[in-house]
């Protein structure tokens, strides 16, 4: 069964509006979750990592100040995409990953898909 | 530097061919993490395998295999006797350091291969 759950699944939204997407660890917690944007028929670019109770960091050319991602507990972490432009409009996905475990993956989200109008 | 190249980026078979994906990755550290994903039209990432730096064991697993060269720095993924469910995207990844089995460590992807499986 899926051990990250990401919800919505999709959301249309109109252009200059936030969007929160949420990303929780279901039967582990997470200490660090990483964010990726993909867009059409392109690879997965790691936007920022979160890590539990400190701030995240974000790669290069990601505006920490439109992408707002808080990791405020051991299972949850929350992006918000703010005053949303349809150059946003992407696939989103989560992933979360556990000190303790040694021989797990890192388990993904089913994904967010965004479009802005 | 960090990279994981997937030259191929469309295949297409006849099902029941077989089918090998190729993957070459760059890393400067000694202990890393390979993984392949597959991503169906649906978008969700499946985790298929996880390799770490010191196991060049080869591994199958039913219909997949994986061959892990180290001397060429390629990870290569075969499908043998293709089927139609297996298309879908292919995305090979590098997760480097030592955070417990790439567990806590970020993953650079190749830019994927679109396998497609005409019946």
């Amino acid at each position: 069964g899926a051990v990250v759950s990401q919800h919505p699944s999709w959301v249309i939204c109109k252009s200059g509006t936030s969007v929160k997407i949420e990303c929780r660890s279901l039967d582990f917690q997470a200490t660090t979750m990483f964010w990726y944007r993909q867009f059409p028929k392109q690879s997965l670019m790691l936007m920022a990592t979160s890590n539990e109770g400190s701030k995240a960091t974000y790669e290069q050319g990601v505006e920490k100040d439109k992408f707002l991602i808080n990791h405020a507990s051991l299972t949850l972490s929350t992006l918000t995409v703010t005053s949303a432009h349809p150059e946003d409009s992407s696939f989103y996905i989560c992933s979360a990953g556990f000190q303790g475990r040694r021989n797990s993956p890192l388990h993904f989200g089913n994904g967010t898909r965004l479009t802005v109008t | 530097a960090q990279k994981v190249t997937q030259a191929q980026t469309e295949i297409s078979v006849v099902e029941k061919e077989d089918v090998t994906l190729d993957c070459v990755y760059e890393t400067r550290d000694t202990t890393y993490y390979l993984f392949w994903y597959k991503q169906p039209p649906s978008g969700e990432l499946v985790f298929l395998i996880r390799r770490n730096s010191f196991d060049e064991q080869n591994e199958i697993s039913g219909r997949y295999s994986w061959n892990f060269q180290k001397s060429t720095s390629s990870f290569n993924f075969t499908i043998t006797a293709s089927q139609v469910v297996d298309s879908a995207v292919y995305f090979c990844a590098l997760s480097e350091g030592r955070g417990y089995g790439g567990a806590t460590n970020k993953l650079i992807f190749g830019t994927g291969t679109l396998l497609a499986v005409q019946p």
